[in-house]
């Protein structure tokens, strides 16, 4: 089973809609991230999470929000979604033990069609 | 502000020979610096990564030079392989903070 999992893999919803995307993590890291690919803009950091009680936001926080609902849960809500959202979207955790080997382990993303 | 970089969007290289993917930042708080390799329809996975006190890191094929001074990073790939066609994405980390990608850079190894 997969360490990192997103939910839906594939969403096409309508201006306007409120969606939310679902990731879940096996690893018990404490630290979770939302990201999104544009084509040409590599990943851009939505919000994150270090802990349960942490939640940051990132460089494109802007129409999103997000819930910690547990160590292992990390939701990315569109409250009213537009056509500019559409693009590939990227949970991913991180041990966050500020070891030098740290680093992130990503979910298999969602792509996301706002029509 | 973009504070990580990767200049070229896109290389190809014939198999056996060798791959040099470029990154460059503009943190010099930055200490620790990873590649990640993502293929279409999955998520990106851990390549390589080297600390800002080393100036090189080598793992089979795949080698990490960073050049503080010059704030710029390169990851070679030798021999290339076809299964080495993919996106790479360069990031960059001050330790206990928030990960920087760069733009990715999309490698095409030609049999």
């Amino acid at each position: 089973d997969a360490d990192v999992t997103q939910t839906p893999r594939n969403r096409i919803t309508k201006t306007g809609k409120r969606i939310m995307l679902e990731c879940s993590q096996t690893k018990g890291h404490d630290r979770m991230y939302w990201y999104r690919q544009d084509p040409g803009l590599g990943l851009q950091l939505i919000y994150y999470s270090f802990d349960v009680k942490d939640i940051n936001k990132g460089e494109i926080s802007d129409g999103y929000s997000v819930s910690r609902q547990a160590q292992a849960k990390f939701s990315l809500s569109l409250e009213s979604a537009i056509p500019n959202q559409t693009a590939l979207y990227f949970c991913a955790t991180s041990e966050g033990d500020g070891r030098e080997q740290e680093t992130q382990y990503f979910g298999p993303g969602t792509r996301l069609l706002v029509l | 502000d973009q504070q990580v970089k990767q200049n070229s969007p896109s290389l190809s290289v014939q198999e056996g020979r060798i791959s040099i993917l470029n990154c460059d930042y503009t943190n010099s708080m930055f200490d620790y610096f990873l590649w990640y390799k993502k293929y279409p329809a999955e998520g990106p996975t851990f390549l390589i990564s080297i600390s800002s006190i080393k100036d090189k890191n080598e793992d089979g094929r795949f080698t990490v030079f960073l050049n503080k001074s010059a704030k710029h990073l390169s990851l070679h790939i030798v021999p290339s392989q076809p299964g080495d066609s993919a996106v790479y994405f360069c990031a960059a980390i001050r330790t206990g903070n928030q990960f920087y990608f760069g733009t990715g850079t999309s490698l095409t190894v030609i049999p």
